[in-house]
């Protein structure tokens, strides 16, 4: 089974920085766009962007786009997705997908949790 | 940005039975609507693509219909595997957004 690994969650305090990272082993990660996508505790879905398969572009929710930033090393086969100033309403598990012709996420990781809490 | 309402929240039902999710666009969205399977404590699972494409390794029981602003995905034959909470998702419009889920339950 295709699965990309996330790391890099865990607990951190209101206001910080946390960079979360996807290793994409299974496929060749340097063709596919890559997406980030978290679920809250309550299990809402919420796109936070995507980024081009060379890195030159990326798309973002507006609402988390002055904070959350998403970049790829294809030579390590990995997605990033920095988040700074991190609030409460942050606090989900974030998925690393594929995005593919369309617009769906065909591969998704198993996700990392962040909680940010005092 | 397009909202997708999903209905019923949470649908009970006894193995066997043919169900029907729903999942309503604000506005149209064409085929850009694709369906996920979460089971419990696990990863989402694109189920349905371009809101009728069948997807590898997935169950023929599965079946998407729809377009536009009107959405279904059918179970024919509920199994207790099935037990799991499904997205409908839209890739026509950014931002990308998603149901809020239906949640199946079996008897």
């Amino acid at each position: 089974e295709v699965q990309p690994v996330e790391s890099g969650g865990g607990l951190v305090q209101p206001g910080s920085s946390l960079t979360v990272s996807c290793v994409a082993a299974e496929f060749t990660f340097s063709d596919y766009w890559m997406s980030w996508v978290r679920q809250t505790p309550g299990k809402t879905m919420e796109w936070i962007g995507d980024i081009k398969y060379d890195g030159s572009y990326t798309n973002y929710a507006p609402s988390l786009k002055n904070r959350f930033t998403i970049s790829r090393d294809n030579a390590k086969s990995t997605l990033y997705l920095q988040m700074s100033n991190v609030r409460s309403e942050d606090t989900a598990t974030y998925y690393c997908t594929s995005l593919d012709i369309g617009s769906n996420f065909a591969y998704w990781g198993q996700g990392t949790l962040v909680t940010v809490a005092s | 940005d397009v909202v997708l309402t999903q209905s019923p929240a949470t649908l009970s039902v006894t193995p066997g039975e043919r169900i029907s999710l729903s999942c309503r666009a604000s506005e149209s969205v064409g085929t850009y609507l694709h369906w996920y399977q979460q089971k419990p404590n696990e990863s989402p699972r694109l189920l349905i693509k371009f809101a009728s494409q069948s997807i590898s390794g997935i169950p023929s029981r599965f079946r998407g219909s729809g377009s536009g602003t009107d959405f279904t995905l059918i179970i024919n034959g509920v199994e207790l595997e099935d037990l799991s909470i499904y997205y409908c998702q839209q890739g026509d419009n950014l931002p990308r957004t998603f149901g809020s889920g239906t949640r199946l339950e079996i008897k």
